[in-house]
């Protein structure tokens, strides 16, 4: 069964409203989750590395004031997208390790801007 | 910096063919892990694989196969009679070995597989 759910799997909204993902680790803690954007037709990037209790880390070229993670607890992690604009639309998903090395990803978010 | 190569955009088979896909990386580190996901139109990504750089022995798991060369810093997958339901986009991905729970992937730029009937 899934061991990472993340919620919506796929949502439109207008050009400069916020858009909050959810990604829930099931039956287990995650203190680090991961999240990763993927455009149409290209490859999975790392956005940011979450932290429970702690910021978030960003790649470089990620906009932190822009994609904001709240990791609220040991099974919980959130995506903010605020201001979303057309090219904010993406594909987004996130991973949570139940145990070192290993990479279980969710069902992923289909972001529309419109 | 660790980088994944996944040369074939895409490829397309016939029902019952075997197809090889093919993935070589770029990593500084003496321990890693590699990986091969698949993802089908819904968007999911699937684990199909973990290897660690340690292990080199291949790999069988039904008409699924990899093979992992350390030599030549390639890590391929072989589907052995190749299905309608393979049809997908095939990702290899390589992390360095965790110091705490949890690592992060570079992906490849993914194989698109399109198996016909």
């Amino acid at each position: 069964g899934a061991v990472v759910s993340q919620h919506p799997s796929w949502v439109i909204c207008k050009s400069g409203t916020s858009v909050k993902i959810e990604c829930r680790s099931l039956d287990f803690q995650a203190t680090t989750m991961f999240w990763y954007r993927q455009f149409p037709k290209q490859s999975l990037m790392l956005m940011a590395t979450s932290n429970e209790g702690s910021k978030a880390t960003y790649e470089q070229g990620v906009e932190k004031d822009k994609f904001l993670i709240n990791h609220a607890s040991l099974t919980l992690s959130t995506l903010t997208v605020t201001s979303a604009h057309p090219e904010d639309s993406s594909f987004y998903i996130c991973s949570a390790p139940r145990q070192p090395a290993e990479a279980f990803f969710g069902q992923g978010t289909r972001l529309t801007v419109v | 910096a660790q980088k994944v190569t996944q040369a074939q955009t895409e490829i397309s088979v016939v029902e019952k063919e075997d197809v090889t896909l093919d993935c070589v990386y770029e990593t500084r580190d003496t321990t890693y892990y590699l990986f091969w996901y698949k993802q089908p139109p819904s968007g999911e990504l699937v684990f199909l694989i973990r290897r660690n750089s340690f292990d080199e022995q291949n790999e069988i798991s039904g008409r699924y196969s990899w093979n992992f060369q350390k030599s030549t810093s390639s890590f391929n997958f072989t589907i052995t009679a190749s299905q309608v339901v393979d049809s997908a986009v095939y990702f290899c991905a390589l992390s360095e070995v965790p110091l705490i729970v949890g690592n992060k992937l570079v992906f490849g730029a993914g194989t698109i597989l399109r198996v016909k009937s």
